[in-house]
């Protein structure tokens, strides 16, 4: 059964500080992959997708994830945190379920504070 | 942009009430979802749909079935509430055609006393 792993539960960094966050996923084909971001009573946004080719992909609010088959992990990167980026960030592996549809399987969460 | 929907932010109901939970998108998506978000254990599918008057059985199905009977609406029933159902619950919508994500309602926050 597939499954995700991120390691960290909680992350502080400072404002204008580099960020990355891990995740690492169990899957026995190709995934599709998924990073959303959930700030608090909000539901989850998309950040980014993978789906297949570029392994380095660009998403919104200047983050990016690169897909590493070799270490089954999909890790999340910006270059420089600014507050507003405090929120919890979901990754997920969408594994197909027929009909053609797929289902999201998450990471438990790593909840991201910003000091200023 | 897509919108998704859900009825209420925050309801409460009691023990053994049947309660309903509302989902509409407008995007013409055939693809509905009901996930469960608790502290400590991320988000788990309850139940999805490929499309009208279809439905599957997602990782926590127990206490809940669902409905959908018209194409932009997926609700989420709860036939006899109990205690360990008070929970987030976010619903979800996607397009059938191929890479195209999910898309969330910002979630009901239900208290079940």
């Amino acid at each position: 059964a597939q499954s995700v792993t991120q390691p960290d539960i909680h992350i502080t960094v400072s404002e204008g500080a580099s960020l990355e966050l891990r995740c690492n996923y169990s899957y026995g084909a190709t995934p599709y992959l998924f990073w959303y971001v959930q700030s608090p009573g909000q539901g989850l946004q998309l950040l980014l997708k993978y789906f297949s080719g570029d392994t380095l992909v660009q998403g919104i609010k200047g983050f990016e994830a690169e897909f590493k088959r070799s270490q089954s992990s999909f890790n999340l990167r910006k270059p420089s945190v600014h507050w507003s980026d405090a929120a919890e960030y979901f990754c997920a592996v969408g594994t197909y379920s027929g009909a053609g549809s797929y289902q999201l399987t998450f990471g438990k969460g790593t909840k991201l504070s910003v000091i200023p | 942009d897509v919108k998704v929907t859900q009825s209420s932010r925050y309801l409460v109901k009691r023990t053994g009430e049947k309660v309903f939970l509302e989902c509409v998108q407008d995007m013409d998506h055939e693809n509905m979802f009901w996930y469960r978000q608790d502290p400590g254990l991320g988000l788990r599918l309850i139940y999805f749909s490929y499309d009208v008057k279809m439905k599957e059985k997602g990782d926590i199905p127990e206490g809940y079935s669902v409905s959908r009977e018209k194409k932009e609406r997926f609700s989420l029933i709860l036939e006899s509430a109990s205690t360990n159902q008070t929970s987030m619950y976010l619903c979800a919508s996607r397009p059938l055609r191929r890479n195209q994500p999910q898309h969330f309602g910002d979630g009901t926050r239900l208290s079940i006393l």
